[in-house]
């Protein structure tokens, strides 16, 4: 059965350094999303992705934080310069493009650990 | 989306059925009722959605009120493995990419 991927499981970095967290989407998907989970609390939304732009972006996804799908099969997150509250999972979803159908399909998410 | 309401935890015993409620008492006519769990901190899981009818598949089981105001999902025979956190959101299926808006769902308990 299809999946979500998502690389790497653990990262820890230092505070202003920058992170790359990569995700690899089912395959015929075409709505892609980042969303987070601080330790503890819900599930948040940061972005949405379709067609190579942003579709929808929540009050955190701020200037620190990117998107990008550089080819076909990855899509990152990016933050520029962590601070130590971006600790927290990052789940990558992806989801089909069927009216009726929204289902999104997550995967196991990246432990991000600032220090 | 519309706000949903869920009792923080329950409790079921394995192999017995599970009912989990939601209330939804303010959705719309086009948005659906979507079920996800959680286990441990694991990515969010699809379950099952529906708009007004039933709907059963190889997981679970949706009953929706005919008045679309509340929802349960229900799990035949649970499982130690059925221990998670279940999340009812209200979601508009409009082929968009739109977000999950996640509460703090209801911690099932699957005890031996």
């Amino acid at each position: 059965e299809p999946e979500v991927t998502q690389t790497p499981s653990h990262q820890v970095t230092q505070m202003g350094q920058e992170v790359i967290l990569r995700c690899v989407p089912i395959s015929n998907h075409l709505y892609f999303y980042w969303y987070r989970q601080i330790l503890g609390q819900k599930v948040e939304f940061l972005v949405s992705f379709y067609n190579n732009e942003i579709s929808e972006k929540s009050e955190i996804f701020d200037d620190q934080f990117s998107v990008e799908r550089p080819d076909g099969s990855n899509f990152t997150l990016k933050i520029r310069s962590t601070k130590l509250e971006d600790s927290a999972m990052y789940f990558c979803a992806s989801s089909e493009r069927t009216s009726g159908r929204n289902e999104q399909f997550f995967g196991p998410g990246t432990r991000l650990t600032v220090l | 989306d519309a706000k949903t309401t869920q009792p923080p935890s329950m409790d079921c015993a394995e192999g017995r059925a599970a009912n989990l409620p939601c209330n939804h008492s303010t959705i719309s006519g086009n948005e659906y009722v979507y079920w996800y769990r959680q286990i441990h901190s694991q990515g969010p899981q699809y379950i099952i959605h529906g708009l007004k009818n039933n709907e059963t598949n190889e997981m679970a089981s949706l009953i929706i009120t005919e008045d679309r105001k509340s929802s349960t999902l229900i799990l035949p025979h649970a499982t130690l493995r059925d221990t998670a956190v279940y999340y009812c959101i209200v979601h508009i299926s409009s082929g968009s990419a739109r977000q999950l808006t996640f509460g703090s769902g209801t911690q099932l308990t699957v005890l031996p």
